[in-house]
């Protein structure tokens, strides 16, 4: 079965760092993605890791784990604008195959 | 990268009637796919649509209710069919280019049906 799991709500404030965890449960792994949503916008594309580690661009950073079934979205200086939803989503190791997609977590930035 | 133009952006339909969504990619992809995001949830993967044949529905989602079209490598469109207010919905179009292993989304096409 597939099964994606993530936090559904978190708060920070500006200024904060905040980790955005999430956990995967596939029958195949080929690569997770995160993806930031804004209300009444689509996802737009923040990282894609396919080997363990971190990978840091800017002020957003993922991690994966292989073997835990594990990865972390971490935002740091955190602003107003991070506020959003970011959504987890694993690529299935068959070519051709969609993304499967956690339900997302809603991150709320307080001043 | 690839630039995704999908249209209608948003509309309002009358329930029982059938709208097409139409996703316009700036260059050629491998991969074309249809998801589906009712209000506050996640995506929810509708169908492949496969260059010159039949998309690929996933369980819960029939040809009938959503016909896809993919005529070339570049253009598909999504019908949703005589349309109830449960329809109401983002719909979203994503691509996978060739080249890399990003997954591009269009802007989506927020339908409400009343």
């Amino acid at each position: 079965g597939q099964n994606i799991d993530q936090p559904t709500e978190m708060t920070a404030t500006e200024g904060a760092i905040v980790q955005i965890n999430c956990t995967y449960q596939t029958s195949g792994f080929n690569g997770l993605f995160w993806y930031q949503q804004h209300a009444g916008e689509a996802p737009t594309f923040l990282s894609y890791n396919v080997l363990d580690g971190l990978e840091e661009k800017g002020r957003f950073s993922s991690f994966l784990s292989r073997s835990k079934g594990y990865s972390y979205l971490l935002l740091k200086e955190l602003q107003m604008k991070d506020s959003a939803s970011y959504l987890c989503a694993v690529k299935p190791p068959k070519a051709g195959t969609a993304l499967i997609f956690g339900k997302g977590t809603t991150l709320s930035v307080s001043s | 990268s690839a630039v995704i133009s999908q249209k209608p952006s948003r509309d309002i339909c009358q329930r029982g009637t059938s709208l097409t969504i139409q996703c316009q990619v700036d260059s050629q992809v491998t991969m074309m796919f249809w998801y589906r995001q009712q209000p506050g949830q996640s995506l929810t993967l509708i169908a492949t649509a496969n260059q010159g044949s039949e998309a690929t529905y996933e369980s819960g989602f029939v040809i009938d209710k959503f016909p896809i079209s993919r005529p070339n490598l570049t253009f598909s469109t999504l019908t949703v069919s005589n349309m109830s207010p449960e329809d109401s919905s983002i719909y979203l179009c994503s691509v996978e280019p060739a080249e890399g292993n990003t997954i591009y989304f269009g802007e989506g096409s927020w339908l409400t049906v009343v």
